[in-house]
């Protein structure tokens, strides 16, 4: 079965420090794979996604993530955090082959605070 | 701009009532889905419809039901609320192209009492 792993419950960065959020997943073959980011009592937004190519993914507020097939990882990155990126971060993967229902697994989501 | 609404921010409920918590996107796509999330649980896929009048059972719909009656509109029912379904309720959508990245609501924070 499909699954996802988010392994820092919690992360804490000063303002201006590179940042990476862990993210590993189960699945037999290369799957759809999402982060999204959601502010306090928001819903929760598309940083960037891969499915195929390029194994690094550029996305929107800075945010990069690269695809390790080897270690079945596909963590997020940001070299300089903004106090404005403290926000709660999911990982999330989708099977290829599942038609095109699209279902997603998430993981239990990371909280990034940013010190000042 | 996509976009996915949702009918309400907040709500609060007495045990026992009957709640309609409803969700509608203007994109055009044909998948739909509800969520809740909970703290350290992340989300949980409660339904989804990948037609008008289709639904399926997701990870937890106990206590839970659905409607769609038309393309843009996904409706979740608590038919007799308890305090177990306090959470915060996402909506989501996606089309027919991958890799399927799902356009989330707001979110509706639903509090039983």
């Amino acid at each position: 079965a499909q699954s996802v792993t988010q392994p820092d419950i919690h992360i804490t960065v000063s303002e201006g420090a590179s940042l990476e959020l862990r993210c590993n997943y189960s699945y037999g073959a290369t799957p759809y794979l999402f982060w999204y980011v959601q502010s306090p009592g928001q819903g929760l937004q598309l940083l960037l996604k891969y499915f195929s190519g390029d194994t690094l993914v550029q996305g929107i507020k800075g945010f990069e993530a690269e695809f390790k097939r080897s270690q079945s990882s596909f963590n997020l990155r940001k070299p300089s955090v903004h106090w404005s990126d403290a926000a709660e971060y999911f990982c999330a993967v989708g099977a290829p082959g599942s038609g095109n229902t699209g279902k997603l697994i998430f993981g239990q989501g990371t909280t990034l605070q940013v010190k000042p | 701009d996509v976009k996915v609404t949702q009918s309400s921010r907040y709500l609060v409920k007495r045990t026992g009532e009957k709640v309609f918590l409803e969700c509608v996107q203007d994109m055009d796509h044909e998948n739909m889905f509800w969520y809740r999330q909970d703290p350290g649980l992340g989300l949980r896929l409660i339904y989804f419809s990948y037609d008008v009048k289709m639904k399926e059972k997701g990870d937890i719909p106990e206590g839970y039901s659905v409607s769609r009656e038309k393309k843009e509109r996904f409706s979740l029912i608590l038919e007799s609320a308890s305090t177990n379904q306090t959470s915060m309720y996402l909506c989501a959508s996606h089309g027919a192209v991958p890799p399927y990245e799902q356009y989330f609501g707001p979110g509706t924070r639903l509090t039983v009492t």
